[in-house]
């Protein structure tokens, strides 16, 4: 069964740099063409941000894409996500998937960002 | 890239058959697949329609998804109290890949 987990820090800075990764488990990250982030702001809907093939092609939410970083860790079996000068607006639950069929099929839990001073 | 329309709530009585609907355009519904999502508060999306109208494995076939122009929609068939929850319908917006969301519908068995 394929089970993707988020990590990270909890609480960011204003201006500062979020960083999460997400961890594959029970399956090869290899096996699979496309992995996706989504974030959900708190009350709000769901937003796509990005994401990375195999071969290390991305697309980006225009709205992010000046700010968004997404990268492939074949080895370690895990993808990561790194947006640029955050602000408040950028708090969200971030939730990490695999990608099938113009699709997200497996979700990790998600977990909630904070940025804040 | 503005996300796709959705009406906010929609009830039915259990047993009832309810619809969403899930608006876009030519550049994204019009020319692109669909998906459907419910979401329970506090919980990550699960997927229920891929591909317009196609049903992962385990999802029950009271769930079914149409299309026709730049609507979409997603029909729950016996409404039952477990189906109370959000959703949400998604679609790529064209070249580069960039996708995007509806609204969301919140689900209400009355």
């Amino acid at each position: 069964q394929v089970q993707l987990q988020e990590s990270g820090p909890r609480l960011v800075k204003p201006s500062g740099t979020l960083s999460l990764t997400c961890a594959v488990s029970g399956y090869s990250i290899s096996s699979n063409e496309w992995w996706s982030w989504v974030r959900q702001s708190p009350g709000k809907g769901l937003e796509w941000i990005g994401e990375i093939s195999l071969t290390g092609t991305t697309n980006y939410n225009p709205s992010l894409s000046s700010r968004l970083s997404i990268s492939l860790d074949k080895p370690n079996n895990q993808f990561s996500l790194r947006l640029h000068s955050v602000t408040a607006a950028d708090s969200a639950v971030y939730y990490c998937a695999r990608e099938s069929h113009s699709s997200t099929d497996f979700w990790g839990q998600g977990t909630l960002v904070t940025v804040s001073s | 890239q503005s996300a796709l329309t959705q009406p906010a709530s929609v009830s039915g009585s259990p047993g009832q058959s309810i619809t969403i609907s899930c608006t876009g355009t030519s550049s994204d519904i019009g020319s692109n697949l669909v998906s459907w999502y419910q979401q329970y508060p506090g919980k990550a999306p699960k997927l229920l329609i891929y591909d317009d109208s196609w049903r992962p494995s385990g999802v029950s076939n009271r769930f079914s998804g149409s299309k026709s122009g730049n609507t979409a929609s997603l029909t729950i068939s016996g409404l039952q109290a477990e189906d109370e929850a959000e959703y949400y319908c998604c679609s790529s917006a064209g070249r580069p890949t960039n996708y995007v969301f509806g609204t969301g519908t919140v689900v209400t068995a009355l």
